[in-house]
């Protein structure tokens, strides 16, 4: 059974940096068909993708917040780390991780279940 | 950067009708576009993938067509369970981005 689970801070400061894992099960993240993105969905707003990691350490941001994330795995733990500094009130969203599927025109196949991060003094 | 745009922002039906989704990109995305389901307080679930290809044990009421730019998502007979917010993404690969639509809310009317 393929899962994926975040992990992370509730609450965060602005300006502070914050840290999120994805800890997978039931895939490994060296296959060469799948990877894994993050995304994020502010409350009662669309769903906004971040950042994704391939089996190969290729990386790809979202142009916007580009400058401010970094996205990291490590396969040995099955864990994918997203950072995204200098937060603003305007990151508070749910995050979620989700694997795609190469042979799905890399459609988001398994979600987490999402971990919600306030930003605020 | 690809934006996609999805029609209409939503869409009032009464169970057992019929229901039609619209998605457009902004440039070609050829069939690299999906579809998810997402309810209330839960992730989004993988609907179709491919532009058209159902994801496993989808009932066949839901089905979509499209390629290039423009996308369709067709729901038959609305069961009570398919009132939910629809989003299409697109994926490129040059370089590698997802963009999701702004998504339909799908309501009981």
């Amino acid at each position: 059974q393929v899962t994926l689970k975040e992990s992370g801070p509730v609450l965060v400061k602005p300006t502070e940096t914050l840290t999120l894992t994805c800890t997978v099960s039931g895939f490994s993240l060296s296959n060469g068909r799948m990877s894994v993105s993050w995304i994020r969905q502010p409350p009662g707003k669309a769903l906004e993708w971040l950042a994704h990691i391939f089996s190969d350490d290729q990386k790809s941001y979202q142009t916007s917040l580009k400058s401010r994330l970094t996205i990291s795995k490590d396969t040995s733990k099955s864990q994918v780390v997203l950072t995204m500094t200098n937060v603003d009130p305007a990151d508070t969203a749910t995050y979620y991780c989700a694997r795609s599927l190469l042979q799905f025109h890399y459609a988001m196949d398994v979600w987490g279940q999402g971990t919600t991060v306030t930003v605020s003094s | 950067e690809i934006v996609m745009t999805q029609s209409p922002a939503t869409l009032s039906v009464s169970p057992g009708d019929g229901a039609t989704l619209s998605c457009r990109a902004s440039q070609t995305v050829s069939r690299n576009l999906a579809w998810y389901q997402q309810k209330p307080g839960q992730a989004p679930r993988l609907l179709i993938y491919g532009a058209s290809t159902r994801a496993s044990g989808l009932p066949a009421r839901f089905s979509a067509s499209g390629s290039g730019t423009r996308f369709t998502l067709t729901i038959s007979s609305l069961q009570s369970e398919d009132f939910a917010v629809y989003y299409c993404q697109q994926y490129d690969n040059l370089p590698p981005s997802w963009t999701f639509g702004q998504g339909t809310k799908v309501e009981i009317k």
